[in-house]
């Protein structure tokens, strides 16, 4: 089945540092992906959709100069968290839409990124 | 307005009996998806079960099925003979495909944290 690949699972760094997040599909070729923000006990927000050659598009709320979205190649897209503070802590999730027919393919996830600013 | 509804904070079942999940949901789309998702502790999303909103009958996927019940925009999700791995937390997540521009955007419900007893 279609797999969806998500580096690093665990970051710890000092507040002030820029953070990049790798989502890349491994099996098939994804247009779109999906960036989502999930706090403990809570449920997943989207953040962005990226889609390949052109730019993400945002939830309202949230900084697009904060939560930089690359989606260089049809495998990979990119989430760069910049100047994190300890507020930015959270567990990041990508995901993909899986290849053949539109109406019934599930969004499949990458295992997450839990990310810890000190 | 809330789109997806999950009423149960958490559930407790017995080993090998049954369960159900409540999930509502709330769109003026006629065309969308209605997909369940389980993450274990470990942080993965797991796709178990989709239903569209044209399809005609209940989806069953092994253990798992669907109790779609349109007219009321209910898609609650049953889970016969329980197993102590089913213990996770349970998202109900829905696609609109007129609102959704396009880019197959799913919307979460808050979840339902399921806990199988032996």
């Amino acid at each position: 089945g279609a797999v969806v690949s998500q580096h690093p699972s665990w970051v710890i760094c000092k507040s002030g540092t820029s953070v990049k997040i790798e989502c890349r599909s491994l099996d098939f070729q994804a247009t779109t992906m999906f960036w989502y923000r999930q706090f403990p006990k809570q449920s997943l927000m989207l953040m962005a959709t990226s889609n390949e050659g052109s730019k993400a598009t945002y939830e309202q709320g949230v900084e697009k100069d904060k939560f930089l979205i690359n989606h260089a190649s049809l495998t990979l897209s990119t989430l760069t968290v910049t100047s994190a503070h300890p507020e930015d802590s959270s567990f990041y999730i990508c995901s993909a839409r899986g290849p053949g027919p539109y109406s019934n393919q599930p969004q499949h996830f990458g295992d997450g990124t839990r990310l810890s600013i000190l | 307005a809330q789109k997806i509804t999950q009423t149960q904070p958490g559930m407790f079942v017995q080993e090998k009996e049954a369960v159900t999940l409540d999930c509502t949901y709330d769109t003026s789309d006629p065309s969308y998806g209605l997909f369940w998702y389980k993450q274990p502790s470990s942080g993965e999303m797991i796709f178990l079960i989709y239903q569209g909103s044209y399809d005609q009958q209940n989806a069953t996927e092994g253990r798992y099925s669907l109790n779609f019940q349109k007219a009321r925009k209910s898609a609650n999700l049953v889970i016969s003979a329980s197993q102590l791995g089913d213990s996770a937390m349970y998202f109900c997540a829905m696609r609109e495909d007129e609102f959704s521009g396009g880019y197959n955007k799913l919307i979460f419900g808050a979840g339902t944290r399921l806990a199988v007893h032996p």
